[in-house]
């Protein structure tokens, strides 16, 4: 069964970027795609984008536009995020998430989550 | 972009209490919507996909109904495993977007 591991957590100054980890484990990304979800402290699951590694296609929240980045590199199955121009707000447990795409599209495997802290 | 507002926000109930969640869409997601559960600092957990099918390993009380706009997550009786919050999503468009979640509490 595959896992999502995540890299550790960060603390990153405003203005600076961070770029977080999703590595698969006991499987390959195969024809998956990669989603990514942060939830701020005390509130609801927020989608901010997905690639589709075989095809190398990516699609964002309108919301982050411009400021994510999302990718994944198929050899070594890893996935990444990078979130630039950080503030206050993006303070969040950021995770991935295979996306099981056979009929209907669906998260069956989270990653193990990955704290970002952004403070002065 | 296609809104989603789910209720109740939150609920208190009982260990064995039937408990009905909903979700409305702004406009027609055919089948795409998904329900997931949540505990405390955890990753969320698959549910439902297809706005019926029960995935793999989710015991026979959650169930789900609904298709277009108008859907429900109902659990037939209420387990102590089962205090968490649950998120509906629509997988429809291109931008995946969750409902605000509801936490079931423990009355």
């Amino acid at each position: 069964q595959m896992q999502l591991v995540q890299s550790g957590s960060e603390v990153k100054k405003p203005g600076s970027s961070v770029k977080v980890s999703c590595k698969a484990s006991g499987g390959t990304f195969g024809s998956y795609a990669i989603t990514w979800v942060r939830q701020a402290p005390g509130q609801g699951l927020e989608w901010m984008g997905r690639t589709i590694p075989v095809l190398g296609l990516a699609n964002y929240a309108q919301k982050f536009q411009g400021r994510v980045t999302i990718t994944a590199d198929k050899s070594t199955s890893t996935a990444y995020m990078e979130l630039s121009s950080l503030r206050s707000e993006d303070t969040a447990l950021y995770f991935c998430a295979r996306e099981e795409s056979v009929y209907y599209y669906y998260l069956d495997v989270w990653g193990t989550g990955t704290m970002v802290t952004v403070s002065s | 972009d296609i809104q989603i507002t789910q209720s109740p926000s939150s609920l208190s109930a009982s260990v064995g209490d039937r408990v009905t969640i909903t979700c409305r869409t702004s406009q027609s997601v055919s089948s795409y919507l998904i329900w997931y559960q949540q505990k405390p600092g955890k990753a969320p957990k698959l549910l439902i996909y297809g706005a019926s099918t029960l995935h793999s390993g989710v015991p026979s009380r959650f169930s789900g109904s609904g298709s277009g706009t108008d859907f429900t997550l109902t659990i037939s009786t209420l387990q102590p495993e089962d205090f968490a919050t649950y998120y509906c999503q629509q997988t429809y468009s291109d931008f995946h977007n969750f409902g605000q979640g509801t936490k079931v509490e423990i009355k």
